[in-house]
């Protein structure tokens, strides 16, 4: 089955800084990469997603980029605002997804005033 | 539009009891899930169905059993609770036979197995 490996687990930038989260998986049938913003207490929501025939994908100042070749993806927060800090969750879906997505274990970026 | 919907929101319980945990959506998804949040371990895929009718296992199954009652609503239970179940519980649904169809989540059952 599918491995997604995250990095780093913590994360702590200056509120005004850029944040990079990396991921790595494992099967190469993977095609779709969303990414979850969970805050303390709450559930994870989508902030945004690629597909696998996209190398970049833009949403204000949140990016994230896909090397298939590599098989990893990050996501790239820039300007960051307290109200990023959070848990950062990626995952990857491989064939039609009917068995779920498999996550990666999760950053927890923490944003200094 | 509620989405995904959980119930209980908290519970404790004694080792050896048994639960259930209930989910019910209302975006007329094919697929449901459950997971379980535990802290270092992100989200792990406990049982899943991919469509009314079916359910099969994830990556942590073991102690624990499921039904898709229906379209709407897949239940969870622990038949004998043990404190390795101490945990934050998530349903999640989505479309099928999209490959792209993000996961929504219902706002999770804390327990805590004594």
């Amino acid at each position: 089955g599918e491995n997604v490996e995250q990095h780093p687990s913590t994360l702590s930038v200056q509120e005004g800084d850029s944040a990079v989260i990396k991921c790595t998986y494992s099967d190469s049938a993977s095609n779709y990469f969303p990414w979850y913003k969970q805050e303390l207490g709450k559930r994870p929501q989508l902030i945004i997603d690629i597909r696998s025939n996209v190398g970049e994908k833009k949403d204000q100042r949140i990016a994230v980029t896909l090397n298939k070749t590599a098989k990893h993806f990050s996501l790239h927060i820039t300007e960051t605002q307290p109200e990023d800090s959070a848990v950062y969750f990626c995952a990857a879906v491989s064939g039609g997804g009917a068995d779920g997505l498999t996550f990666g274990k999760g950053t927890h970026l923490i944003i200094q005033p | 539009n509620a989405g995904v919907t959980q119930t209980p929101k908290f519970q404790v319980l004694k080792t050896g009891q048994s639960m259930t945990l209930q989910c019910a959506q209302d975006m007329n998804h094919n697929s449901m899930y459950w997971y379980r949040q535990d802290p270092g371990m992100g989200l792990r895929l406990i049982y899943y169905s991919a469509s009314e009718g079916t359910t099969d296992k994830g990556e942590v199954p073991n102690g624990y059993n499921v039904s898709r009652l229906n379209k709407r609503e897949f239940s969870l239970r622990l038949e004998s609770a043990a404190p390795s179940q101490t945990s934050v519980y998530f349903c999640a649904s989505r479309r099928a036979g999209a490959y792209n169809s993000p996961l929504h989540f219902g706002n999770g059952t804390r327990l805590t197995v004594t």
